[in-house]
């Protein structure tokens, strides 16, 4: 089955304690995403990556950091998390970043206390 | 700069009846426009998009949409609301030529809750 996979799906921590939401695709697409949903704000871009090696900044990156080493795989990383991170936060891919819609995992909802 | 409004945070209908979720645009060429579900406790769905072509396009779910340039308009619609269908619908546009720095945006949702 194609799908999106993020993990954890919920995390409580605190302030400052590095933490990684990891997300695998089986589909072998090669444009990747991170997205924050927050109330009444919609889906915000953190990061995204064209392909293998290449990443670029989205709308709201700063705090995050992200890496693409494999294909499949694009984990983000909060070195030291703030409250302000607390959020819905979505993985994606896609064939391209143009005109293929992109496919969304179920979400890792994060608590930074 | 590329932007999309979804003007209502809650669509309320009875089921059987019709239903319009609406979503204007902004973008300086042409757009590539999507709306995608959310279900509680999921990852968006695609539901349907507009590439170039026929102003009306069909998607999952028995849902449609109406591309309308003139009026820079993308709503989402269909003929009978059914209770399943009660969920967050996003709306997103992306430029046609926007290069590299290209990116989709998406609205910030509206709440369709269909009564049964």
């Amino acid at each position: 089955e194609a799908q999106v996979t993020q993990n954890p799906r919920y995390l409580i921590t605190v302030t400052g304690k590095k933490l990684t939401v990891t997300c695998s695709q089986n589909m072998n697409h090669e444009y990747m995403s991170w997205y924050r949903q927050d109330p009444g704000l919609g889906l915000r871009q953190i990061y995204y990556s064209m392909n293998v090696e290449v990443t670029d900044k989205g709308d709201v990156p700063e705090g995050y950091k992200v890496s693409r080493k494999e294909k499949r795989n694009f984990p983000l990383i909060l070195e030291s998390p703030s409250p302000n991170q607390t959020s819905l936060y979505f993985c994606a891919s896609s064939h391209d970043r143009v005109n293929q819609p992109q496919h969304f995992g179920d979400g890792t909802r994060l608590s930074i206390l | 700069a590329q932007s999309v409004a979804q003007p209502e945070d809650q669509v309320n209908v009875a089921e059987g009846n019709p239903l319009t979720v609406k979503c204007t645009y902004s973008v300086s060429g042409n757009p590539y426009l999507f709306w995608y579900v959310q279900y509680p406790n999921r990852g968006l769905q695609f539901l349907l998009k507009y590439i170039t072509g026929d102003n009306l396009v069909k998607g999952s779910y028995g849902f449609e949409a109406e591309f309308n340039k003139s009026q820079t308009s993308f709503h989402l619609k269909k003929p009978s609301a059914l209770v399943s269908d009660s969920a967050l619908y996003f709306c997103a546009v992306r430029e046609e030529y926007g290069g590299a720095t290209n990116k989709l945006i998406f609205g910030t949702g509206t709440l369709l809750a269909v009564q049964p």
